[in-house]
């Protein structure tokens, strides 16, 4: 079956320009993360979905940060007047519950999406 | 204090080797854990959830340890396609998931 995908794979943009990236998780899966991966650095959780609603937003790095998702499935993360230090690998997990405190809680990754901001 | 902390190593072992990497966790109330795999440049996979009992999978076998705060992953007779960093993953309060920093493992013939 399909697992995780985002688009773009790569985009490279230029300082000050807004950025969306998308993510399509597994179909049936109601939960959904969004992280942030630096140049050899560790996952920065960033955001979660349980359907369409984000409960927490405290992760998002700034008021740039923003992302939604739909019909309980597609979700967008925007960045707005991008800056230099948000390049990074952007990642979208999806689970099939949330919460369980089980093996249903396992997230699979997509690709990620490589950002550069030049 | 970061949530979750592991050893970033690089472990540089020989190829049959036997290898096994802690993370230490912050939160006494985190309900779930696993060990996941990154490969260079590649998302994360998971290897195995790991559960109180312990669990083996093959050549792998992952602990928990409540009571000192910590999970263990130990590898049996490693081989070259080892290589890779091994994340450490933390669930508190039933929606945010803590990834550790990953330690590094390279498999050497």
């Amino acid at each position: 079956g399909a697992g995780v995908s985002q688009s773009p794979s790569n985009k490279v943009t230029e300082k000050g320009k807004d950025v969306e990236l998308r993510c399509d998780p597994i179909s049936g899966h109601t939960a959904l993360y969004w992280y942030r991966q630096s140049l050899g650095q560790g996952l920065e959780f960033l955001i979660y979905f349980q359907g369409n609603s984000a409960p927490d937003k405290s992760g998002l790095p700034s008021d740039r940060f923003s992302a939604e998702r739909t019909g309980g499935s597609v979700s967008t993360l925007t960045i707005q007047r991008t800056q230099q230090e948000d390049s990074a690998v952007y990642l979208c997990a999806s689970s099939l519950v949330l919460g369980s405190g089980s093996v249903t809680d396992t997230q699979y990754f997509g690709p990620g999406t490589r950002l550069t901001v030049l | 204090r970061k949530e979750v902390e592991q050893d970033p190593g690089p472990f540089n072992v020989p190829e049959g080797a036997t290898v096994a990497f802690n993370c230490t966790y912050s939160n006494s109330a985190s309900q779930s854990f696993f060990w996941y795999r990154q490969d260079c440049r590649k998302e994360p996979k998971l290897l195995m959830s790991v559960y109180s009992s312990g669990n083996e999978d093959g050549r792998f076998t992952a602990q928990l340890n409540r009571a000192s705060q910590y999970i263990s992953l130990l590898i049996r007779d490693s081989k070259l396609s080892d290589s890779a960093t091994y994340l450490c993953v933390v669930n508190f309060n039933f929606n945010k998931f803590y990834f550790g920093s990953g330690t590094k493992l390279n498999v050497k013939p």
